[in-house]
């Protein structure tokens, strides 16, 4: 089935960089986009970055912009974000997602996220 | 960025009681607006799209309508899995915004 399994969160100290990762299965993974969300109990679920099915399009949330990098591997089916210049506000479980339609289903792209990964959390603390 | 403002934020219910929430966006998005399902320490589920339209595999006791700047999710007759908290999200503009959730609760 359709599967998405993120790895790489922890506790890191601000102003450190961490990588997270999400392999992807069950699905053409070059037909579609993908997507970083972040959850917290204040501040509830928050878009991150985006990354188109070909990965020559990349977007990022203001408060991330500059310090994450969204990227993609079609060769290992991963998607990957890297983050540097941690800060506190940065604590959140992550959540990789794809895009509900494949580039070619002629569906609008960049709007509904489906399936999801099970999350990782990272923590950023002295 | 389009806010989402759900209402209300937590409501308690029983088993076969009709469940309402509602999602209210800053501005005009069409019917572009999904619904999510999320149990404790699990990744949302997405239930709707296009403000109506069930995804597959999702029991038809879920509704969602509205069109503009009001939605509503509807559970017709509540089961137990269904205890979750619910996120609307608009998809008009990009990036898409969530509402900050609505917990059902026993």
């Amino acid at each position: 089935q359709e599967q998405l399994v993120e790895s790489g969160g922890g506790v890191v100290q601000p102003g450190k960089s961490l990588r997270l990762s999400c392999v992807a299965s069950g699905f053409t993974f070059s037909y579609y986009a993908l997507h970083w969300v972040r959850q917290t109990p204040g501040k509830g679920l928050e878009w991150v970055a985006s990354i188109s099915h070909d990965g020559s399009k990349s977007y990022y949330g203001d408060s991330v912009k500059g310090r994450f990098t969204i990227s993609r591997d079609s060769s290992q089916n991963t998607l990957s974000l890297q983050m540097h210049s941690l800060r506190a506000e940065d604590s959140a479980t992550y959540y990789c997602a794809r895009d509900r339609y494949d580039f070619w289903s002629g569906y609008p792209t960049f709007k509904w996220f489906d399936p999801w990964g099970q999350g990782t959390l990272v923590t950023v603390s002295s | 960025d389009i806010q989402m403002t759900q209402s209300p934020s937590s409501v308690s219910a029983s088993v076969g009681d009709r469940v309402s929430i509602t999602c209210r966006a800053s501005q005009d998005i069409s019917g572009w607006l999904a619904w999510y399902q999320q149990k404790p320490g699990k990744a949302p589920k997405l239930l709707i799209t296009a403000a109506s339209t069930l995804q597959s595999g999702v029991p038809s006791r879920f509704s969602g309508s509205g069109s503009g700047t009001f939605f509503s999710l509807t559970i017709s007759s509540l089961e137990p899995e269904d205890f979750a908290t619910y996120f609307c999200q608009q998809a008009n503009s990009f990036p898409g915004t969530f509402g900050q959730g609505t917990k059902v609760d026993i």
